[in-house]
């Protein structure tokens, strides 16, 4: 099945420096990717969608000088939260369309979890 | 307005037994997809099943089976004979359009214990 990994999986850092996260489809190209923010106990709100080879489209109210996010290849998103502060600890998802299926659906990684300290 | 809704927070069963997840969407797009998504406390979202606006049957995936309503815009999800691994966070999605690369709105979810 469409396999979908992240990196890291947690992460701790400190406030005002920035981090990285890896969102790989393994075995599928993917031309849309998404990535997703949430609390605990909540739901996903959906930041942003990544499209390979241009500009990513946020969603209302993100910052997308924060959130900055690069698909550079069919099988790699990239989301880097800079000058972290620990209002931006959470858990961060990344999901890619598999386009060989016939409904399209988004298959998610296993997540990062930030803390901010 | 809210697009998907998810009105029960959480949800017990017995295990052995049928439980029934309640959805409700609103869309005035006549094309759309409808998911189901489980969410283990590893946090991992899993996809469960998917139905099409329109698809003339209901979906069915194993022990998921998704009770699709079109004209009371409900896609409640059925899992029979749950098992304790059934316990997680179950999510609700909606995807308007026909482009199958369109996001994914979300409910609130619904927490499933299952009890020994």
């Amino acid at each position: 099945g469409a396999v979908v990994s992240q990196h890291p999986s947690w992460v701790i850092c400190k406030s005002g420096t920035s981090v990285k996260i890896e969102c790989r489809s393994l075995d599928f190209q993917a031309t849309t990717m998404f990535w997703y923010r949430q609390f605990p106990k909540q739901s996903l709100m959906l930041m942003a969608t990544s499209n390979e080879g241009s500009k990513a489209t946020y969603e209302q109210g993100v910052e997308k000088d924060k959130f900055l996010i690069n698909h550079a290849s069919l099988t790699l998103s990239t989301l880097t939260v800079t000058s972290a502060h620990p209002e931006d600890s959470s858990f961060y998802i990344c999901s890619a369309i598999n386009r060989d299926r016939v409904m399209g659906e988004q298959y998610f990684g296993p997540g990062t979890r930030l803390t901010v300290t | 307005a809210q697009k998907i809704t998810q009105t029960q927070p959480g949800m017990f069963v017995q295990e052995k037994e049928a439980v029934t997840l309640d959805c409700t969407y609103d869309t005035s797009d006549p094309s759309y997809g409808l998911f189901w998504y489980k969410q283990p406390s590893s946090g991992e979202m899993i996809f469960l099943i998917y139905q099409g606006s329109y698809d003339q049957q209901n979906a069915t995936e194993g022990r998921y089976s998704l009770n699709f309503q079109k004209a009371r815009k409900s896609a409640n999800l059925v899992i029979s004979a749950s098992q304790l691994g059934d316990s997680a966070m179950y999510f609700c999605a909606m995807r308007e359009g026909g482009n199958q690369g369109g996001k994914l709105i979300f409910g609130q979810g619904t927490e499933l214990s299952v009890k020994p």
